[in-house]
């Protein structure tokens, strides 16, 4: 079984809806991570946060925004997507976000569909 | 720039047989890891192995271990006995040390299937 927990498993949503995605672990790592992966690719990465703050945002559009209500949690709200949105998302922990070449530790990921 | 390099789109063998999936890469960092994570249908991305640049002995865990040659930066995922849950994709990755460490690099990765 995975350590880290994403809901929902899959999630369908029109492109004015507001939506969001959600992540937990409780392995006390210190860095968390969202990355979209679309068929057949490698993942790609989103967004990185370190000790709950933000460190890095791949240039990812506006309508995604994350949130990390604490060290356990990390959420993705999603807000007029576009089709080319759909893809599997999937959140990553890892002990520490640098000075040691640490495993990230994925979740079983959300599988979105923009209609 | 980090690079990961995996040549093999598909791979075949034969249930309880062995099976070797390639990864070479390339860093200027001498601080690294390498990863190989498994990726079922179901999507999940499980850890299966990691080897650290300074590690001397090449990783094991269970049926998986790296072939790590540093010289070639070669760093070859070997799975022994396959099974049929062994049907994936796999993908080889590179984590540095330092500035944008927080990258994990992947690979294209390498879709295994194991017959019965």
């Amino acid at each position: 079984d995975t350590e880290v927990t994403q809901t929902p498993k899959h999630l369908v949503m029109g492109m004015t809806n507001k939506k969001s995605l959600k992540c937990e672990q409780h392995m006390g790592h210190r860095a968390m991570y969202w990355y979209k992966q679309k068929a057949k690719k490698p993942p790609e990465l989103m967004f990185v946060y370190s000790y709950e703050k933000l460190s890095i945002n791949e240039s990812v559009p506006s309508r995604f925004s994350p949130e990390c209500p604490n060290s356990s949690l990390l959420n993705l709200h999603l807000h007029a997507l576009q089709p080319e949105d759909s893809a599997l998302y999937l959140c990553a922990s890892s002990q520490s976000p640098s000075g040691r070449v640490s495993p990230l530790h994925f979740g079983n990921g959300t599988r979105l569909t923009v209609t | 720039a980090q690079k990961i390099t995996q040549t093999q789109p598909g791979m075949f063998v034969q249930e309880k047989e062995a099976v070797t999936l390639d990864c070479t890469y390339d860093t200027s960092d001498p601080s690294y890891g390498l990863f190989w994570y498994k990726q079922p249908s179901s999507g999940e991305m499980i850890f299966l192995i990691y080897q650290g640049s300074y590690d001397q002995q090449n990783a094991t865990e269970g049926r998986y271990s790296l072939n790590f040659q540093k010289a070639r930066k070669s760093a070859n995922l070997v799975i022994s006995a396959s099974q049929l849950g062994d049907s994936a994709m796999y993908f080889c990755a590179m984590r540095v040390r330092g500035a944008g460490s927080y990258q994990l690099t992947f690979g294209k990765g390498t879709k295994l299937s194991v017959i019965p």
